[in-house]
């Protein structure tokens, strides 16, 4: 079946440092990439969608400068957390998607961000 | 507007058979997902409905009613570890996804 890594599992920063979250397809090219951000006990929250090799576009209220995605190949996307804040601290998840449209989404493992 | 329907809590006995109604109103439609989510892990796929009628999968099985804007997960056998939220995503005519707010699923022995 559909395989997608996501790298790290979980990682705690200080406050101020920045963290890439990267998200790999390992047997299907991914044309479309998600990023999510999930606080405890609450839905999932959709933070941006990205195509390969164009730039990823946000939803209402995100912060592009802040969480920087780069969706460099069919198979790889990062998320940068960039001037991490303790309120920054989630579980994110990455989907991808592909190759055709209406494929499932297959999403990533996760990372638990704990921000100090 | 697009929208998604779905209850928010459901108990269910272990054992039993439970069903999860999902309601949908997009622009346009490209299928139907169910996404099954333990608490603190990633969603992981269930089903994709696009035509009508019952798809059947092991103990779980997905209907679609185009024609009414509904479908529904169907769970047999219940078992502890089916106690999990699930997810209702629908896919509108440009291929973006509607996600419910996801039901959450107790099971009781």
């Amino acid at each position: 079946g559909a395989v997608v890594s996501q790298h790290p599992s979980w990682v705690i920063c200080k406050s101020g440092t920045s963290v890439k979250i990267e998200c790999r397809s390992l047997d299907f090219q991914a044309t479309t990439m998600f990023w999510y951000r999930q606080f405890p006990k609450q839905s999932l929250m959709l933070m941006a969608t990205s195509n390969e090799g164009s730039k990823a576009t946000y939803e209402q209220g995100v912060e592009k400068d802040k969480f920087l995605i780069n969706h460099a190949s069919l198979t790889l996307s990062t998320l940068t957390v960039t001037s991490a804040h303790p309120e920054d601290s989630s579980f994110y998840i990455c989907s991808a998607q592909g190759p055709r449209e209406n494929s499932p989404l297959h999403f990533g493992n996760g990372t638990r961000l704990t921000v100090t | 507007g697009q929208n998604i329907d779905q209850p928010t809590e459901m108990t269910a006995t272990e054992g039993a058979i439970v069903q999860i109604n999902c309601t949908y109103q997009t622009s346009g439609f490209n299928g139907l997902f169910w996404y099954q989510q333990h608490a603190g892990e990633a969603p992981t796929f269930l089903s994709y409905n696009v035509l009508d009628g019952l798809e059947e999968k092991g103990r779980f099985s997905s209907f679609l009613s185009r024609s009414k804007g509904y479908s529904y997960l169907l769970l047999k056998e219940l078992q502890m570890k089916d106690s999990a939220s699930y997810l209702c995503v629908s896919m509108d005519s440009n291929y973006q996804l509607i996600w419910g707010a996801g039901t959450k699923l107790i099971i009781k022995p």
